[in-house]
């Protein structure tokens, strides 16, 4: 069965600074590999994802995330964190039909 | 911006009442979801419909009833619900995965149920 985890329930970081969100993931097979973000009281938007190709991802508003499959991480990063990224934050697994298993959640606070 | 579009936006009823959510994509998508997500916590798979077919049902009380009318609409019919269904309701959509599932969940704003 596919799982993820986050180990992180919170990751604070001030303005600025590089930011660092973790995940792991297990899974049979190749791993399909997202990350999510949702402000409060909206939906999940999607900032980027790893199917195959270069371990180095990049998606919207400057993430970008690092696939490392002996560690069986998909770690999100940004290299100068923004008040505004304060969020919670899913990284997920997609299986080979329909089902997306996502991870606990990271609340990502950058302090001004 | 959405290009899933869930509603109403809120929701408050009684345990007596019928009420349905609805969802609403243009994306071209095969694959429609609800997820029911509490607060500060991942979204829970309720029902996955591929082709307009119900394909994944986790183990949902039937006060839940999903319904997909056609390839751009999903609705979820809520009878009877206990103050414990009250939760965001969110709707996604992607493509259907044919042996290739590469595809990112495009997900709505929610639907904010209150079950007093």
């Amino acid at each position: 069965a596919q799982s993820v985890a986050q180990p992180e329930d919170q990751v604070n970081v001030a303005e600025g600074n590089p930011l660092t969100v973790k995940c792991t993931y297990s899974v049979s097979g190749n791993p399909y590999l997202f990350w999510y973000v949702q402000y409060p009281n909206r939906g999940l938007q999607f900032l980027l994802k790893y199917i195959t190709g270069d371990n180095l991802v990049k998606g919207s508003y400057g993430f970008e995330a690092e696939f490392n499959k002996s560690q069986t991480s998909f770690h999100l990063k940004k290299p100068s964190a923004l008040v505004s990224d304060s969020a919670l934050y899913f990284c997920a697994v997609r299986d080979y039909g329909q089902n997306f298993v996502f991870g606990p959640g990271t609340r990502l606070s950058v302090l001004p | 911006d959405t290009e899933v579009t869930q509603t109403p936006k809120h929701l408050v009823m009684g345990m007596t009442n019928k009420k349905s959510l609805k969802c609403e994509q243009h994306m071209g998508h095969r694959a429609m979801y609800w997820y029911k997500q509490k607060a500060k916590k991942p979204p829970e798979l309720m029902f996955v419909y591929s082709y307009e077919k119900l394909s994944i049902n986790e183990s949902v009380p039937s006060r839940f009833s999903p319904e997909c009318p056609n390839s751009s609409l999903l609705n979820l019919h809520l009878h009877a619900l206990q103050p414990e269904d009250s939760a965001l309701y969110l709707c996604a959509s992607s493509q259907a995965s044919q042996g290739n599932p590469t595809g990112e969940l495009f997900f709505g704003e929610g639907s904010r149920l209150t079950v007093l």
